[in-house]
């Protein structure tokens, strides 16, 4: 069954350092997600991407945050300068349509990246 | 009012019996609902879509009420390995949003 698949498992990084969290989504899926969970928190949609651009972002995900599909395969999120509050759980998803298409846009879940910042 | 909201738990239910849980949404333009479960320090993973005439997958049941705005999952005959979390996830016009999870601990 095919999957979405996320590198690095674990990243510790130093405060105002950049990170770059990968993902594969699935191959055919056309719509990108990431989220991020706090540990012991709910699951907070950050962005979503299609056609090569940012269809819609929460308040979270401002300046310090940027996203990119740079080949067919990865879609890449960056952390320009972190901080102690970026540690969290990032999860990528993925879905062959979009909400209110309801066939097809269930989301497919990425094990996660676990961010830590220190 | 929460724009998702969810019982935290836990519930605590001995194996084989049933249980329900609901989750209620502010946003009556909400047009997309579904159960995800999340075990401990996993991704989450799609339970069921719900559909507004109700819909059962083996031991599960979604239903939804537009009216009064939530929506249920129950379980029946539960296993231990239903034991997790359970996230409620509404799509509206403009937002994704995930309640915090109920979380079901099932009893040997």
């Amino acid at each position: 069954e095919p999957e979405v698949t996320q590198t690095p498992s674990h990243q510790v990084t130093q405060m105002g350092q950049e990170v770059i969290l990968r993902c594969v989504p699935i191959s055919n899926h056309l719509y990108f997600y990431w989220y991020r969970q706090i540990l012991g928190q709910k699951v907070e949609f950050l962005v979503s991407f299609y056609n090569n651009e940012i269809s819609e972002k929460s308040e979270i995900f401002d300046d310090q945050f940027s996203v990119e599909r740079p080949d067919g395969s990865n879609f890449t999120l960056k952390i320009r300068s972190t901080k102690l509050e970026d540690s969290a759980m990032y999860f990528c998803a993925s879905s062959e349509a979009y909400r209110g298409r309801a066939i097809g846009e269930t989301q497919y879940f990425g094990p996660g990246t676990r961010l830590l910042v220190l | 009012r929460k724009e998702v909201e969810q019982d935290p738990g836990p519930f605590n239910v001995p194996e084989g019996a049933t249980v329900a849980f609901n989750c209620t949404y502010s946003n009556s333009a909400s047009q997309s609902f579904f159960w995800y479960r999340q075990d401990c320090r996993k991704e989450p993973k799609l339970l069921m879509s719900v559909y507004s005439s109700g819909n059962e997958d083996g031991r599960f049941t979604a239903q939804l009420n537009r009216a009064s705005q939530y929506i249920s999952l129950l379980i029946r005959d539960s296993k231990l390995s239903d034991s997790a979390t359970y996230l409620c996830v509404v799509n509206g016009d403009d937002k994704i949003i995930f309640g915090k999870g109920t979380r079901l601990h099932i009893l040997p």
